[in-house]
C-alpha cells in the first residue's frame, strides 16, 4: 500500500517562500512520478508540476514557471514543491499525488493528505 | 493546453436515483487518457475511473466511465449516501489538466 505523507500546515508572508514535503512510504521512488496539485478554498484542482525522482526529471505548468521549484531526495523518498514570491492567491491546500509510471503520464492514483499554505500579512 | 468542461456544475439528486456527470475536452484526448476523481470536503480526491472507464481498485460497480475523443461521462448509477461529493474529470494526454468539477448534492 503506497502511503504519501505531508508536512503540517504553513503560514507566510507575501513575498516570501514555502516548501512543502511529501514522504513516500516502501518503493514507491523507483517505480513512480510525483506531482503536486493545488486547490484554492473552495475551488478546483490546477496542476503545478511533477517530477520522476529516479531520473530526476522535472515539467512545470507554464502557470508556474520560474516560481516553483520541485525536487526530490531518494535517500528519504521525499519530494518537495518550492513557491516563491507568494502572494495572497496562492493561499491553498498543497496536494501531493503518485503517477504509477516513470514513462508516460497516466492518472494520480495515491494522494497525500494535502498541506495547508496561507499567505498574510 | 487542453481544457476541459465539466457540466452540470451542480447536480441535484436523491439517494437511490441515476446520476450523469459530463466532461467535454477542448481537443481530442482519445479513450485512453482521462479519469476521474471524487472529492468530499477536508479530503484528498480518490481516483475511480482511469483510461476513461477502468474502475480504480476498491471502486464499486454503480461507477462507471464512457466515452472518447472529446466526450466523457461519469454515470453513478444509483447514489449511495456517501456518493455526495465533488467529481473532477483529469486528462493527462498533454500535460495534466483538470476539469472544473461537478457537485452532487442531495435533493
Amino acid at each position: 500500500q503506497v502511503q504519501l505523507v505531508q508536512s503540517g500546515a504553513e503560514v507566510k508572508k507575501p513575498g516570501s517562500s514555502v516548501k512543502v514535503s511529501c514522504k513516500a512510504s516502501g518503493d514507491t521512488f523507483s517505480n513512480s512520478a510525483i506531482s503536486w496539485v493545488r486547490q484554492a478554498p473552495g475551488q478546483g484542482l490546477e496542476w503545478m508540476g511533477g517530477i520522476i525522482p529516479l531520473f530526476g526529471t522535472t515539467n512545470y505548468a507554464q502557470k508556474f514557471q520560474g516560481r516553483v521549484t520541485i525536487s526530490a531526495d531518494e535517500s528519504t523518498s521525499t519530494a518537495y514543491v518550492e513557491l516563491s514570491s507568494l502572494k495572497s492567491e496562492d493561499t491553498a491546500v498543497y496536494f501531493c499525488a503518485r503517477v504509477p509510471s516513470l514513462y508516460q503520464n497516466l492518472w494520480f492514483d495515491y494522494w497525500g493528505q494535502g498541506t495547508l499554505v496561507t499567505v498574510s500579512s | 493546453e487542453i481544457v476541459l468542461t465539466q457540466s452540470p456544475g451542480t447536480l441535484s439528486l436523491s439517494p437511490g436515483e441515476r446520476a450523469t456527470l459530463s466532461c467535454r475536452a477542448s481537443q481530442s484526448v482519445s479513450s485512453s487518457y482521462l479519469a476521474w476523481y471524487q472529492q468530499k470536503p477536508g479530503q484528498a480526491p480518490r481516483l475511480l475511473i482511469y483510461g476513461a472507464s477502468t474502475r480504480a481498485t476498491g471502486i464499486p460497480d454503480r461507477f462507471s466511465g464512457s466515452g472518447s475523443g472529446t466526450d466523457f461521462t461519469l454515470t453513478i448509477s444509483r447514489l449511495e449516501p456517501e456518493d455526495f461529493a465533488v467529481y473532477y474529470c483529469q486528462q493527462y494526454l498533454s500535460s495534466f489538466t483538470f476539469g472544473g468539477g461537478t457537485k452532487v448534492e442531495i435533493k
